[in-house]
């Protein structure tokens, strides 16, 4: 069964600081992908990155950049320089690739969340 | 605009009495589905759809029906509704799965009193 976990559940950081955010994943998978959505105090959730398990590369995208280490099960995700815009809650998400129907057979539908963690920047 | 739009925005009902859902998106996704949101849990899956009339249940589907008709709309059922189905409601379709990540609705606030 696939499961993601952020253990951190509130992180509360001063303008241009640093800050990386923990995700670490179980699965038998060996495809699998892995996902950060942003949750913005609007509500609304925002699609970041989109990552497939053969492809360990870090990203980098402006401010946000992804480190991606399947030895460690994890697919942190860190902000350079945070914003107060960047507050938010920050959500880790795992699908696999042959995720197992509860009536039985392959599914692709499952897309698992971890706990998510509150990131709150302060001016 | 592609988009996923759920309705209401907002839902305040009463313990036992029957509300639907609504679930509509205008991308021709194949897949689609629910979710609940609650304070330190995160999101949970509720039931998905591959396609229609394909449905399965997710982690947490006690409480809730589904049905896929149409390929635009997944609606989301809750026959009796009991207060601890207070949460916040996101329904989501993909593409071609989960893998390729999910777009999700604005999401429905419901209170069950």
């Amino acid at each position: 069964a696939q499961k993601v976990t952020q253990a951190q559940t509130e992180i509360s950081v001063v303008e241009k600081e640093d800050v990386t955010l923990d995700c670490v994943y179980e699965t038998r998978d060996t495809t699998y992908y892995l996902f950060w959505y942003k949750q913005p105090p609007s509500g609304e959730l925002v699609f970041l990155i989109r990552r497939n398990s053969f492809d360990e590369q870090n990203e980098i995208s402006g401010r946000y950049s992804w480190n991606f280490q399947k030895s460690t099960s994890s697919f942190n995700f860190t902000i350079t320089a945070s914003q107060v815009v960047d507050s938010a809650v920050y959500f880790c998400a795992l699908s696999e690739a042959s995720a197992v129907r509860a009536s039985g057979g392959t599914s692709y539908g499952k897309l698992t969340f971890g706990q998510g963690t509150i990131l709150t920047v302060h001016p | 605009e592609a988009q996923v739009t759920q309705n209401p925005r907002y839902l305040i009902t009463v313990t036992g009495k029957k509300l639907t859902v609504t679930c509509s998106q205008n991308m021709n996704h194949e897949y689609m589905s629910w979710y609940r949101q609650d304070p330190g849990l995160g999101l949970r899956q509720i039931y998905y759809s591959m396609n229609v009339e394909v449905t399965d249940k997710g982690d947490v589907p006690e409480g809730y029906k589904v049905s896929r008709k149409e390929k635009r709309n997944f609606p989301l059922i809750l026959e009796s509704p009991s207060p601890n189905q207070t949460s916040l409601y996101f329904c989501a379709s993909s593409f071609r799965g989960a893998g390729y990540g999910y777009t999700f609705g604005s999401g429905t606030r419901l209170t069950v009193v």
